[in-house]
C-alpha cells in the first residue's frame, strides 16, 4: 500500500523557473493538503482541497497555485520560483466525516519534497 | 483566526524524567486538536488525538477547553522519543477543513 507518494523527491530550480510538485493517493480520502516545513516556522498550510473540485487557500498561499485533478491526485506549481520558496514540501491527506464528533481524520503524509531556489 | 502556540522550540529532559510539550491553541468552536510526530528519517505520523482520550507510547494530552490547551505529557521519558513533535488542530463536525500546526517542539532525551 503506497499511501501518498510525492514526486520530484528533490529539484534545484533558478529564481523565476517554474515547476509542480505532484502528489498522488490511494486511500480513497477526500481531502488533501500541500504544507511547507521551515526551520523554526513549523509546518504551514499552503492550500487545500476539502473534496475532489474544491480547493481553499491556506495560511501561506501567495506564490502557488494548486488543482485538484480527481480524487487521488493534488499537484502544487510554482509559476515563477524565488529563493524564499526554497523548503521542503509535505503533501497530506485525510478522510473526513462532516457532521460527526471526531469528523476530522487522521492526516497520512508524503515523504516531502525538497526544494532549493537559486 | 486559527492559530497554535507551541512556545518551546527544544526540550531536553534526561532519560526517566517527565515530559511536557505545551501547546495552546486559538479557535472560535469546538476544535479537533491532534499532536503528530516526526522521527528521524520517518514521515510525519499521528500520536495522538484528543478526541480518543488514549494513551500512546506512553504519552497523554487533555483538552483543557477553558485554558485552551492540549499539553503533551509523559511520566518517563525514553531515548526513542527523542523527536519533533507537533500539536495541530482542525475544525470539529462542522468546523473548517483546515488543518493548521504549530511551529514544532524538538524533544532530547539524554541518557
Amino acid at each position: 500500500n503506497a499511501g501518498v507518494t510525492q514526486t520530484p523527491k528533490f529539484q534545484v530550480l533558478k529564481t523565476g523557473q517554474s515547476m509542480t510538485l505532484q502528489c498522488a493517493q490511494d486511500m480513497n480520502h477526500n481531502s488533501m493538503y500541500w504544507y511547507r516545513q521551515d526551520p523554526g516556522m513549523g509546518l504551514r498550510l499552503i492550500y487545500y482541497s476539502a473534496s475532489e473540485g474544491t480547493t481553499d487557500k491556506g495560511e501561506v498561499p501567495n506564490g502557488y497555485n494548486v488543482s485538484r485533478l480527481n480524487k487521488r491526485e493534488f499537484s502544487l506549481r510554482l509559476e515563477s520560483a524565488a529563493p524564499s520558496q526554497t523548503s521542503v514540501y509535505f503533501c497530506a491527506s485525510s478522510v473526513r466525516t462532516p457532521g460527526l464528533a471526531g469528523a476530522t481524520g487522521e492526516l497520512f503524509f508524503g515523504e516531502g519534497s525538497r526544494l532549493t531556489v537559486l | 483566526a486559527q492559530r497554535v502556540t507551541q512556545p518551546e522550540k527544544l526540550l531536553s529532559v534526561f532519560k526517566g524524567a517527565p515530559v511536557e510539550l505545551k501547546c495552546n491553541y486559538s479557535y472560535s468552536g469546538s476544535p479537533e486538536l491532534f499532536w503528530y510526530v516526526q522521527y528521524s528519517r520517518q514521515r510525519l505520523q499521528l500520536l495522538l488525538r484528543h478526541i480518543s482520550r488514549e494513551s500512546i507510547k506512553g504519552f497523554t494530552a487533555d483538552l483543557n477547553k477553558g485554558e485552551t490547551s492540549f499539553h503533551l505529557k509523559k511520566p518517563f521519558a525514553q531515548e526513542e522519543d527523542s523527536a519533533m513533535y507537533y500539536c495541530a488542530l482542525s475544525g470539529g463536525a462542522s468546523g473548517t477543513y483546515k488543518y493548521i500546526f504549530g511551529t514544532g517542539t524538538r524533544l532530547k532525551v539524554l541518557a
